[in-house]
């Protein structure tokens, strides 16, 4: 009931595409859904956020998606670049301490 | 602003020695702590998470233990160095609210 399911675990886009990874969750508690983008060697960067109160958000050129009845949440990345390639991460949290729950990870490559 | 910090950033060390990581925040009061291990092209693991001075807890047992002598200080510590401790060790940190988690540059550890 903890985990959080994350797929694809890796993707190749071309260049100017749409890139969507899936992430799914089992416990209703969890009230913080955050996306982290991560290059080679450096630590997670926080990318964009979401909470189960909206269905969408949209950051640039970077969407979140969020079905609360289906447990489900994407990330979209539109126009994907090449410097967009890395590994990216979905999370979930509840309650004090905000103890994130990562998904496995996929690993974009956007082609040129 | 805020800013984490991490040391060493590489280290290679013997089985059977001790280990001694740094992480120190700037920028902000009693944040929680935590650290993560992520194992090459895997997903993070989160291993100790701190709420406070001297408070800590363990997310799984292991050879490792964890320390916060002070605020904005985390230490994460081994008295002997397994072979399966090699990893990307990373430090993060979130206030509340809204829980958003930062992670520090991480530190690479290969134990031989």
């Amino acid at each position: 009931q903890q985990q959080v399911k994350q797929s694809p675990q890796s993707l190749i886009v071309q260049k100017g595409g749409i890139s969507i990874i899936n992430c799914a969750y089992e416990n209703t508690a969890f009230d913080y859904f955050p996306w982290y983008q991560q290059f080679p060697g450096k630590g997670p960067a926080l990318l964009i956020a979401i909470r189960p109160d909206v269905s969408e958000k949209k950051e640039g050129r970077f969407t979140i998606s969020f079905n609360k009845s289906a447990k489900q949440f994407s990330l979209h990345i539109m126009d994907s670049q090449p410097g967009d390639s890395a590994t990216y991460f979905c999370a979930a949290s509840k309650g004090k301490g905000n103890k994130l729950v990562f998904g496995a990870g996929t690993i974009l490559r956007v082609k040129s | 602003s805020q800013t984490i910090h991490q040391w060493p950033a590489t280290l290679v060390q013997p089985v059977g020695s001790p280990l001694s990581l740094e992480c120190t925040v700037e920028g902000t009061s009693n944040p929680n702590l935590y650290w993560y291990r992520q194992a090459a092209g895997r997903g993070l693991q989160l291993l100790f998470y701190s709420v406070g001075i001297g408070q800590i807890s363990s997310e799984v047992p292991q050879n490792l233990s964890a320390s916060r002598p002070q605020d904005r200080q985390f230490i994460l510590s081994s008295k002997k160095l397994l072979l399966s401790d090699s990893g990307f060790y990373l430090c993060a940190w979130s206030v509340l609210p809204p829980g958003e988690q930062f992670f520090g540059p991480g530190t690479r550890l290969t134990v031989l």
